[in-house]
Formats: C-alpha cells, sequence, structure tokens
C-alpha cells in the first residue's frame, strides 16, 4: 500500500471487553513499532518487530498487551479486559529497516474504554 | 534513558509571521539524530526534518529550518512565513545512532500546539 494503514480508526469498548487493533505496514518495511499516546502526550513505545521477531517489548504496560506479527507484515495489538487507562490513539509505525532511522506512521486508532 | 522536554504547551501566530518552537534534551549519547514530526488533526505523525548529531550545518527543508546546538542539547525549529496548514501538534524526538530499535527508537516530547491565526 502507498503507507501505513490501521483498524479501526476509532473502538468503543466497555470495561472488561478484549480489543485488537490492527496495522498493516508499508510493504517489504523491515521494521514495526507500536506507540501509545494519552491525551495531550506524545507518543510513547510499547513494542518492536523486525520482520516477525518480536525484539522488544519493554514498554507494554500490562500482560493484558499483547502484540504479534507473524509472517511479518501485518501486526495486531489485543488488549484483554480493557480498562479506562487503556484510552488512547495507537499508533503504528514501520521502516525500511530493522534500526528505525525513517519512520511511516498511520493515523492510529482511537481507543475509548468507558 | 533519553529525556526530551518542549516547554511551549500551545503557541500562536499569525500567518505570514516566523514562529519558533523549543526543544531540549539530555542524553549521555554522542552519536544520535533528532527529529521534528508534525501531528495534524488526522493523527498521522508526518516527519518534518531530521538532524544528525555529528554534522555542525543546520537541517533545512523549505521552509523549515532547525537551530541545533549540541552542547548546550537545544533543537529548535524554525516555521518562516507560516501557513494555515501548519497549524497542529508539533514534536520533537530523539533516537540513538546505530539504535536497535524498540525502546532505544524514538523517544518524544510531549509536544507544542502551533495555532497560525488568519
Amino acid at each position: 500500500g502507498a503507507g501505513v494503514s490501521q483498524s479501526p480508526r476509532y473502538k468503543v469498548a466497555k470495561r472488561g471487553q478484549d480489543v485488537a487493533l490492527r496495522c498493516d505496514p508499508i510493504s517489504g518495511h523491515v521494521s514495526l513499532f507500536w506507540y501509545q499516546q494519552a491525551l495531550g502526550q506524545g507518543p510513547e513505545f510499547l513494542t518492536y518487530f523486525q520482520n516477525e521477531a518480536q525484539l522488544d517489548k519493554s514498554g507494554l504496560p500490562s500482560d493484558r498487551f499483547f502484540a504479534e506479527r507473524p509472517e511479518g507484515s501485518v501486526s495486531t495489538l489485543k488488549i484483554q479486559r480493557t480498562q479506562q487507562e487503556d484510552s488512547a490513539v495507537y499508533l503504528c509505525a514501520s521502516g525500511y529497516t530493522g534500526v528505525g532511522e525513517k519512520l511511516f506512521f498511520g493515523s492510529g486508532t482511537q481507543l475509548s474504554v468507558l | 534513558a533519553q529525556t526530551v522536554t518542549q516547554s511551549q504547551p500551545e503557541m500562536s501566530v499569525q500567518e505570514a509571521e516566523t514562529v519558533t518552537l523549543s526543544c531540549t534534551y539530555d542524553t549521555s549519547e554522542n552519536n544520535y539524530y533528532l527529529f521534528w514530526y508534525k501531528q495534524p488533526p488526522s493523527r498521522q505523525m508526518i516527519l518534518v526534518i531530521r538532524q544528525e548529531a555529528y554534522k555542525q550545518q543546520n537541517a533545512t527543508e523549505n521552509r523549515f529550518s532547525v537551530n541545533f546546538q549540541k552542547a548546550a542539547k537545544s533543537f529548535s525549529l524554525k516555521i518562516s512565513d507560516s501557513q494555515l496548514g501548519d497549524t497542529a501538534m508539533y514534536f520533537c524526538a530523539f533516537m540513538k545512532r546505530g539504535s536497535g530499535g524498540g525502546a532505544d527508537g524514538l523517544t518524544f516530547g510531549k509536544g507544542t500546539h502551533l495555532i497560525i491565526q488568519p
């Protein structure tokens, strides 16, 4: 595709529900990042993939958060038993190389947990 | 760990004026990149300009230029001839050179909301 695509654009969940957020990176991009952006804040790192390997998941806030990229392209961020503090914009970014020097961002998924 | 500080939560200028956004950072690294990203209401982060720390010359991209002061750990963005379309959140970001990605990847500041008034 022409850019990084994320879906859904908006997601409303009731507290306790599970959600899955999808990221379709630019074709051929090796690196893929997930960021969480709370209201009025800058993005914060969640996790990083190089191809299908999840090399760093140190930013995931709890074990309710899980990410995968099984075939080295599309990635899914799953949040189990959502809580109000999970409400944020979740941004995905991809890059040509594993170094992540130039990242291309999607438009994010805005998650609201009621 | 690196930190990035943007001390101006919001700025407002008239169209066609010049505006400067401030950014300071703290790191013990010597080789790194600095970035300014623009985030319009569409939420997509758009790269505005990139500076490599080992280069003394300040980066420029059309109306956008930076003032990089390595010793002072300062990295300000100047927008000349501002346009209505420049209205957006602007984020300063840091990345260690040769980073393997992950948590050593981009570290963002909290952003500055820039409003261009007609």
